[in-house]
């Protein structure tokens, strides 16, 4: 199973808003609709900010967003807030029971 | 609400064995599937394994492949992860993870054991 492609880091100032990509194939991302972006503050375990390529867990600020053309995946954060810092994860579901995940994006807040 | 906590990691030698544990509260532990997934020093994640709610289909990566197996005791609410054959690029911090269920995604991630090998 290969790595999602992410680009290594975005940066944005407060207010701003930021898209993360995540670039698969069409036997995970393209394939199917089981997208998720999972949140890392440093020192901590992740945490789902989205699922299903753009449905929200409950709690999660309606500031974030995700959607999926092709075999391309986005997150779009936007009102950022220095709280957004942190490094983000996209994965999908990849067929056969298996799942794959992209190699990270470190979001910088300005 | 959800709570993972992972427990049995430390450090041990190349070749050698551990198991890893995950002890789930605050839902029904015996109606979800569950993962493990590993994130080494500095670097991603990896998903390691899949295990469905019953026990009875059971994934896993082909980097671990034939070295570890995932398990599951509904009656005591615990996953767990026997790794044999131990190499150094399994050193990590393996995390617990609740799979949505409905959804191939993941949904709530424990705290995650660190596990390191090295002679």
């Amino acid at each position: 199973q290969s790595a999602l492609t992410q680009p290594r880091s975005v940066s944005g100032s407060p207010g701003q808003s930021v898209t993360i990509s995540c670039t698969g194939t069409s036997s995970d991302v393209g394939g199917y609709n089981f997208v998720s972006w999972s949140q890392q503050h440093p020192g901590k375990a992740p945490k789902v900010m989205i699922y299903d390529v753009s449905k929200r867990p409950s709690g999660v600020p309606d500031r974030f967003s995700g959607s999926k053309s092709g075999n391309t995946a986005s997150l779009t954060i936007s009102g950022l807030q220095a709280e957004d810092e942190a490094d983000y994860y996209c994965s999908s579901y990849a067929g056969s029971y298996t799942w794959v995940f992209g190699g990270g994006t470190k979001l910088t807040v300005l | 609400q959800v709570h993972l906590v992972e427990s049995g990691g430390g450090v041990v030698q190349p070749g050698r064995s551990l198991r890893l544990s995950c002890a789930a509260s605050g839902f029904s532990f015996s109606s979800d599937s569950m993962h493990w997934v590993r994130q080494a020093p500095g670097l991603g994640l990896e998903w390691v394994a899949f295990i469905s709610h019953d026990g009875n289909n059971k994934y896993h990566a082909d980097s671990v492949k034939g070295r570890f197996t995932i398990s599951r005791d509904n009656s005591k609410n615990t996953l767990s992860l026997q790794m044999d054959s131990l190499r150094p690029e399994d050193t990590a911090v393996y995390y617990c993870v609740k799979d949505r269920g409905g959804s191939w995604t993941f949904d709530f991630w424990g705290q995650g054991t660190l596990v390191t090998v090295s002679s």
